[in-house]
């Protein structure tokens, strides 16, 4: 089956400073990659929706100068958060998009805590 | 705009059948999931359904759906502790063309031994 990894799974980093995460499909090639943002005990919600090779598409209420996402392979996509603040500690989870309408493969999170 | 709504918990004693249901708005062309998520974990696709059905079984799992009422349920035949988890119901319609999948809140499922 199609697998979606993401790195790192945990990252602590300090206020202000920035975190990349990556998401990427091991074995398939995904133009499109979504970000979601789970906080703890709630749902997931979508943050942007990540296009190989142009911008992407965020949500409304992201920021995208804050969220930087770079989707420049067609199995790589970057989130990086940019001067992080303690309200970015959240789960954050990448899928990646299949060939049938609907189909997504969700990678393992990355759980963000900033101090 | 599209909206998934679950009820919080339930809990059930191993052996037992667990019902988690799910409510969506309506759409004729609706893709329906449930996902597994065991603590600090990512999804795990369990099964799902299109609009045009009413019914799915899939081992120790059934998918029912009532598009009258715009109602999902998954039913868990012979409820394992492993079965411990939250279940999250999600949606996504052609006809908005909006690919990302819309969650519900999330069921906590707890299975006592």
């Amino acid at each position: 089956g199609a697998v979606v990894s993401q790195h790192p799974s945990w990252v602590i980093c300090k206020s202000g400073t920035s975190v990349k995460i990556e998401c990427r499909s091991l074995d398939f090639q995904a133009t499109t990659m979504f970000w979601y943002r789970q906080f703890p005990k709630q749902s997931l919600m979508l943050m942007a929706t990540s296009n190989e090779g142009s911008k992407a598409t965020y949500e409304q209420g992201v920021e995208k100068d804050k969220f930087l996402i770079n989707h420049a392979s067609l199995t790589l996509s970057t989130l990086t958060v940019t001067s992080a603040h303690p309200e970015d500690s959240s789960f954050y989870i990448c899928s990646a998009e299949g060939t049938s309408y609907g189909e997504q493969f969700f990678g393992p999170g990355t759980r963000l805590t900033v101090l | 705009g599209e909206d998934v709504e679950q009820s919080l918990f339930l809990s059930v004693r191993e052996g037992d059948s667990s019902v988690i249901n799910c409510t969506y708005t309506d759409s004729s062309s609706t893709y329906l999931y449930w996902y597994k998520q065991e603590p600090g974990a990512g999804l795990q696709l369990l099964t799902y359904i299109f609009s045009n059905m009413d019914m799915k079984q899939d081992q120790r799992l059934t998918v029912l759906l009532n598009k009258k009422d715009k109602h999902l349920s998954l039913r868990i035949a012979d409820t394992q502790t492993g079965d411990s988890a939250i279940y999250f119901c999600a949606e996504t319609s052609r006809d908005t063309g909006r690919r990302a999948l819309t969650f519900g809140s999330g069921t906590r499922l707890q299975v006592q031994p």
